[in-house]
Parts: C-alpha cells; structure tokens; sequence
C-alpha cells in the first residue's frame, strides 16, 4: 500500500519562513505535488516534483529526495493569506492514481 | 473558462434517502475521481474513472455507486448504506500524462 506522513499542524509568524515535511512509503515512485486549500474551498495545485532537488516558484519552493522517500514544501515572507491546510501526494504505479496525505494545518499570525 | 463544476454545493439529505452529486467537466481530462473530506482530514479516495464507461473502487468505495457514460460526467451516489455520508465530496480530473489535479469547488452533504 501507500502512505504519506505529514505533520498535522505548523503555526508561524507573518514574515517567518515555514518548512512543512512529507515523507513517503509507496511502489513505483513517480513524483510529489503539493496543494494548498483554504477553509472551505478546493485544493490548488502547487508544485510537483519528480526528480531530486529544489523547485522554486516564487514564495513557495519544494524539494524532494527520492532516496530518502521525502520532501518539503518551503514558504517564505510568510503572510497571513498563507494561513491554510497543505497536503501531500504521490503518483505511483501504473495506475497513476493520486494518494494524499492528512494534511498539515498552517497557521500564521501576525 | 475551462473547469470541474459540482453541484450542488450544499444538500441535505435525510436518513434512508439516496442522493446524487453532480460532477461535470470541460477540460477534456480523461481520468477523474471523487474524493471524500472529512473536517480537519485529508482526501480519500472513493471512486475514480479513467476512460469512459469503466471506473473503479476507490480506498473507501462502500456505500457510493458512480457512472462514467461520457468523459465530461461523473456523478456520484451516495446511497443510503453509506453510514456516515455527512461530509465535504470534491471531484477531480487529470490528463492522463498529467501532473496537476484540478478539483471542483465540493459538495458539502448533511444528513439531518
């Protein structure tokens, strides 16, 4: 089977820099994403990675290890709109099914 | 604008009642799934579908029942043998050589 370990809550203060950690135990790796969903409101795309290393897209970077079966996500110049649950998830197999883990509450305050 | 639109966003159901979540999309995505969210969990996985007229069970499928007659629907049952149905429902789809899930806004469902 799949699981993703995630840590439940992270709490920062506006401007801080946040690291939220994902690791993994799966067959047939194919890559880690991670989405950011608000109260109430859909998952959003983030990032994904497939290959070890660090992708940055603005505020927001994530790395990933396959070898260790591990990743983060990085948020920098927090700010209070970051305030929302982070999650998770891995392609594997051949079905290419998404699997994601419980999520990490963010809490920000100023 | 291209995207998955569920409906409706909020239904109440009563005890013993069926009732069906709509799921429609316009991004010519082959695969899509329905999740389940329960409050402060994350996503599980209920049925997904990756072509036309096949799908399959999800991690929890029990008491949900689901069609795929066109690639641009996905409609899900909750039937009355789903013990506990009060939840968030979100819909997803992905090309099949894709990377990004693009949800739906959800459904939020009560059984009062």
């Amino acid at each position: 089977g799949q699981s993703l370990e995630q840590p439940s809550e992270v709490t920062a203060v506006e401007g801080a820099i946040v690291q939220i950690n994902c690791t993994y135990q799966t067959s047939g790796f194919y890559g880690l994403s991670w989405y950011q969903q608000h109260d109430g409101g859909a998952p959003t795309f983030l990032s994904y990675n497939a290959l070890d290393g660090l992708e940055e897209t603005g505020r927001f970077s994530s790395f990933l290890s396959r070898s260790d079966s591990y990743g983060y996500l990085l948020l920098q110049e927090l700010q209070m709109k970051d305030s929302a649950s982070y999650f998770c998830a891995v392609k594997s197999g051949g079905s290419y099914i998404p699997t994601f883990g419980r999520g990490t509450s963010l809490i920000v305050h100023p | 604008d291209g995207g998955i639109t569920q409906s409706p966003k909020y239904l109440f159901r009563k005890e013993g009642q069926n009732v069906t979540l709509s799921c429609e999309q316009n991004l010519n995505h082959d695969a899509m799934y329905w999740y389940r969210q329960d409050p402060g969990q994350g996503l599980r996985l209920i049925y997904y579908s990756q072509i036309v007229n096949d799908f399959q069970k999800g991690d929890i499928a029990e008491g949900y029942s689901v069609s795929r007659e066109k690639k641009e629907s996905f409609p899900l049952t909750v039937t009355s043998a789903q013990k506990n149905p009060t939840a968030f429902y979100l819909c997803a789809s992905t090309p099949n050589s894709g990377n990004t899930i693009y949800f739906g806004e959800g459904s939020w469902l009560t059984v009062v």
